[in-house]
């Protein structure tokens, strides 16, 4: 089963505008959440993460938002630009200590000029 | 400061060969180690995690195998390639406990296995 869902598998966005890629998850026992940027032929880089004990946490242009009755996070990027254009993928952790993270199927951002 | 090496960066195989794929970490110790597959079109799937050296767990029935000889190595084999394995490799590394508060994995730069 899948347990981290990213429904849009592409998003298309103006220069400047806000980007916002969306993640739901099913098991309430994930402890944290993060997000990964990965370009063509590299492995995926570290974002930013949130704690299920938070409901926000902001880095710079990014800021991620999660909402646990829900069971929905998402990331904003603002003001994005053409440089964020990338795969993003949404990942959780399930608390044990095999660091294990289980990620959603990825959504591709496109940030036009 | 820590590192992660995988390699090769391409392989094209014929169906039926082997695989050796290798991924090694330095600057740290006794840390956890990941193989995903990130096919075409879909997400990053996990095969095998490591928490030691000779401790693999398999995520998912398949072809593959992997092996932890050493403390910073790990290799993803197979006896006989199919079709179906081939795909984007992806070594991982994360440190003990904190990895998920702080930056979960870091990524080698990952292999594109094209079998024929």
């Amino acid at each position: 089963d899948q347990q981290v869902k990213q429904n849009s598998p592409s998003l298309s966005v103006q220069e400047g505008r806000i980007s916002i890629l969306n993640c739901d998850y099913t098991n309430s026992m994930f402890d944290y959440f993060l997000w990964y940027k990965k370009y063509p032929a590299e492995g995926p880089t570290f974002l930013i993460s949130i704690s299920s004990i938070k409901d926000k946490n902001e880095d710079g242009r990014f800021t991620v938002f999660l909402n646990k009755s829900a069971k929905h996070l998402s990331l904003h990027i603002v003001p994005s630009q053409p440089g964020d254009s990338a795969v993003y993928f949404c990942a959780a952790s399930v608390p044990s200590n095999t660091g294990k993270l289980i990620f959603g199927q990825g959504t591709t951002l496109q940030v036009k000029p | 400061s820590q590192t992660i090496h995988q390699w090769p960066a391409t392989l094209v195989q014929p169906v039926g060969s082997p695989l050796s794929l290798e991924c090694t970490v330095e600057g740290t110790s006794n840390p956890n180690l990941y193989w995903y597959r990130q096919a075409a079109g879909r997400g990053l799937q996990l095969l095998f995690y490591s928490v030691g050296i000779g401790q693999i767990s398999s995520e998912v029935p398949q072809n593959l195998s992997a092996s932890r000889p050493q403390d910073r190595q790990f290799i993803l084999s197979s006896k006989k390639l199919l079709l179906s394995d081939s795909g984007f490799y992806l070594c991982a590394w994360s440190v003990k406990g904190a990895g998920a508060a702080n930056y979960g994995y870091t990524f080698g730069s990952g292999t594109r296995l094209t079998v024929v």
